[in-house]
């Protein structure tokens, strides 16, 4: 079985500038997650998807950051414009259904410097 | 709030047993994770537990969970250099929402 794939794997931007992450779930998981981590924290969830339908994103910075999963399958992460603050590592993960019973299964991130 | 809580650092002999714990404010969780996350990569899924067992064993692994205290631990037999990483303690809550501690990073020294 395939895992979630993330690209890029690293970023380097300005601030300011925008930038765009993208995550391809596992497939057949309906449920797909975007994390940001920030360097010796543990990972925050950014929003939740169900579907292409948003489930959670309460923690999501509206102002700067946005996300979608239009056809329920794929999904990008939008930065515009980057903060110095944004300087993480992006993880995107996916579970089967909102049970959680099968764990979630986490990409190997995007690694993104704010300069 | 949620909250997940764990210590920041174990440093532990080859060899050894290591115990990483973790606590946690909001007792409606359905499962309960432990991830490590090795250097530049991403979360591995170790085990979970479900919310209603005390304990479950895999392999070198055995997870305690005490649902009174909200406590949750990790416990590794015969821990190995390849063990060094950062453990996170997970848990899922409202439309299983998967909230982490900040993670306890393991040392282990010959």
């Amino acid at each position: 079985e395939a895992g979630v794939a993330q690209s890029p794997r690293y970023k380097i931007i300005e601030k300011r500038q925008s930038v765009a992450f993208w995550c391809n779930p596992i497939s057949g998981h309906a449920t797909l997650y975007w994390y940001q981590q920030i360097l010796g924290q543990g990972p925050k969830l950014l929003i939740q998807f169900q579907n292409n339908g948003v489930v959670d994103d309460s923690q999501l910075p509206k102002d700067r950051f946005s996300a979608e999963r239009l056809k329920g399958v794929d999904s990008t992460l939008k930065i515009q414009p980057a903060k110095l603050e944004d300087s993480a590592v992006y993880l995107c993960a996916s579970s089967l259904d909102l049970g959680g019973r099968d764990g979630y299964t986490f990409g190997s991130g995007t690694r993104l410097t704010v300069v | 709030g949620e909250d997940v809580e764990q210590s920041l650092f174990l440093s532990v002999r080859e060899g050894d047993s290591s115990v990483i714990n973790c606590t946690y404010t909001d007792s409606s969780s359905t499962y309960l994770y432990w991830y490590k996350q090795e250097p530049g990569a991403g979360l591995q899924l170790l085990t979970y537990i479900f919310s209603n067992m005390d304990m479950k064993q895999d392999q070198r692994l055995t997870v305690l969970l005490n649902k009174k205290d909200k406590h949750l631990s990790l416990r590794i037999a015969d821990t190995q250099t390849g063990d060094s990483a950062i453990y996170f303690c997970g848990k899922s809550g409202g439309y299983n929402k998967l909230i982490f501690g900040a993670g306890t990073r393991l040392a282990v020294h010959p």
